[in-house]
């Protein structure tokens, strides 16, 4: 079992429709990274977020942390067919400042 | 700045041999480096911790004797997989920190190995 789980798994939409991915856990995290993943590449980090209820924006990507520090959102807007790929979130734990443990990840493929 | 190299980026090897990769911090030093490995249309997994000078942790299920990690500088780890096997094919991901943090320490990734076993 994955200690933390994305939904959802894929996601298709049309160029310019909004979305929103999710990553949950039962675990609390100190800190929380986004990352996006093209197919043969490494992953390539969005964001950090650090304090529970943390909101940071990049462009048209919104990230929280919740006020909890167990889950995280990214929402999209407007989405563009650069947008495709797969969106990972991880978690780094108290007892450890620099391992970070992968969600299940999230595949999003944006229509023209 | 931060970037960290891997090579080769793709290997093909026959069953029961070896291969090294390596994962290289080019512009900082690396106090610690993690291996991980991706399955086709999967996440990332952690296989193991790397501290230069002293023995890797290993995530539990991780054969040790089969994935032999060598951290033997501030710049350079190098994973061996010891008689490669078909089941062994993956995308092998490295990454490495400055860790200079003691809240949290960003990892910088390579670009990944693909390896594909006959």
């Amino acid at each position: 079992t994955q200690l933390l789980e994305q939904s959802p798994q894929f996601l298709s939409i049309q160029e310019g429709e909004n979305l929103t991915v999710y990553c949950n856990s039962s675990s609390v995290f100190s800190s929380l990274q986004w990352y996006r993943q093209e197919p043969g590449e490494g992953p390539v980090l969005l964001v950090t977020v650090v304090t529970g209820g943390e909101v940071k924006k990049l462009k048209r990507l919104t990230f929280q942390f919740g006020d909890a520090r167990k889950d995280s959102s990214l929402h999209i807007t407007a989405a563009q067919p650069g947008d495709t790929g797969l969106y990972l979130c991880a978690g780094a734990q108290y007892s450890s400042a620099s391992k970070i443990i992968f969600g299940s990840g999230t595949r999003l493929s944006i229509r023209p | 700045g931060a970037v960290v190299s891997q090579h080769p980026s793709w290997v093909i090897c026959k069953s029961g041999t070896s291969v090294k990769i390596e994962c290289r911090s080019l512009d900082f030093q690396a106090t610690t480096m993690f291996w991980y490995r991706q399955f086709p249309k999967k996440s990332l997994m952690l296989m193991a911790t790397s501290n230069e000078g002293s023995k890797a942790t290993y995530e539990q299920g991780v054969e040790k004797d089969k994935f032999l990690i060598n951290h033997a500088s501030l710049t350079l780890s190098t994973l061996t997989v010891t008689s490669a096997h078909p089941e062994d094919s993956s995308f092998y991901i490295c990454s490495a920190t400055p860790g200079t943090s003691g809240t949290y320490n960003e990892q910088f990734f390579g670009p990944g190995t693909r390896l594909t076993v006959l």
